[in-house]
C-alpha cells in the first residue's frame, strides 16, 4: 500500500527566502506525480505533475525534481513571497488506476 | 471552460440525517474521484467512478455512503444518518479519458459538511 511522508509538517520563513519541501513515497512504481496547493477553506491547485519519465518540472519560481529510484520528490520555491502562504500538498497515483495518495502536506508561512 | 462544481459549498446536518453532495465535473470530463480530508488528517480516496459505472470504492466506509455518476447529471455522494465524525471537506475531482498513464486530476472547491 503506498503511503507518502512530507517533511517537514510545517515552515515559518521570512520573505524572500528560496526553500525546499520534500516528500517521500514508498512504493516506487507510479506514472506521475503531483504538487498540489491549498489555501485554508478552499479546494486544491495542482501546481505542477511531473511524468516518471522526467526528472522536474518548472513553472514560475516553481521546481519540482523526482527521483523514483529513491522514492522522494522536492518541490522548490525561490524568492518566495506572502502569498506563497498555504498548505502544499504532494501525490501520488495508487494502484493500476488514477486513485490519488496523498501526503498530509506541508503547511507554508511566508511573513513580509 | 468552467471547473469542477460542487454544491453545496457548506451543509449542517443533524444526527441522523441524510446528506448530499453533488459534483459536476468539468466538460468533456468522464473521470469523477472523491476524496474527504477529517480535521488534522490528509485526504483520503473514497471512491472512482464513470458514467454509470464505480470502477473503485475501495476507500468507501462499508454502511451509509453511497456514490453515483448517472449518464444525465452530477455525480453525487450520499452519506445516509450522518454521525458527527462524518464532518469533514469532501471534494470531487474530475480527469478526461486518459490514455497510458493517469491523467491531471482537477479538484473542486469541496463540500465542507458539518454534523451537529
Amino acid at each position: 500500500k503506498q503511503e507518502v511522508t512530507q517533511i517537514p509538517a510545517a515552515l515559518s520563513v521570512p520573505e524572500g527566502e528560496n526553500l525546499v519541501l520534500n516528500c517521500s513515497f514508498t512504493d516506487s512504481a507510479i506514472y506521475n506525480l503531483q504538487w498540489f496547493r491549498q489555501d485554508p477553506g478552499k479546494g486544491l491547485t495542482s501546481l505542477l505533475l511531473i511524468q516518471s519519465s522526467q526528472r522536474e518540472q518548472t513553472s514560475g519560481r516553481l521546481n519540482a525534481s523526482l527521483d523514483k529510484s529513491s522514492g522522494r520528490s522536492t518541490l522548490y520555491i525561490a524568492a518566495s513571497q506572502p502569498g506563497d502562504s498555504a498548505t502544499y500538498l504532494c501525490a501520488v497515483p495508487d494502484g493500476g488506476y488514477s486513485t490519488l495518495t496523498f501526503g498530509k502536506g506541508t503547511m507554508l508561512l511566508v511573513s513580509p | 471552460n468552467a471547473g469542477v462544481m460542487q454544491n453545496p459549498r457548506h451543509l449542517v446536518r443533524r444526527r441522523g440525517q441524510e446528506a448530499r453532495l453533488r459534483c459536476s465535473p468539468m466538460k468533456g470530463h468522464s473521470h469523477v474521484y472523491w476524496y474527504r480530508q477529517l480535521p488534522e488528517e490528509g485526504l483520503k480516496f473514497m471512491v472512482y467512478l464513470q458514467k454509470e459505472n464505480i470502477i473503485d470504492e475501495s476507500g468507501m466506509p462499508k454502511e451509509r455512503f453511497s456514490a453515483e455518476f448517472p449518464k444525465e447529471g452530477p455525480s453525487i455522494l450520499r452519506i445516509q444518518q450522518v454521525v458527527r465524525g462524518d464532518s469533514a471537506a469532501y471534494f470531487c475531482a474530475s480527469s478526461p479519458p486518459t490514455g497510458p498513464y493517469p491523467d491531471t486530476q482537477y479538484f473542486g472547491p469541496g463540500t465542507r459538511l458539518t454534523v451537529l
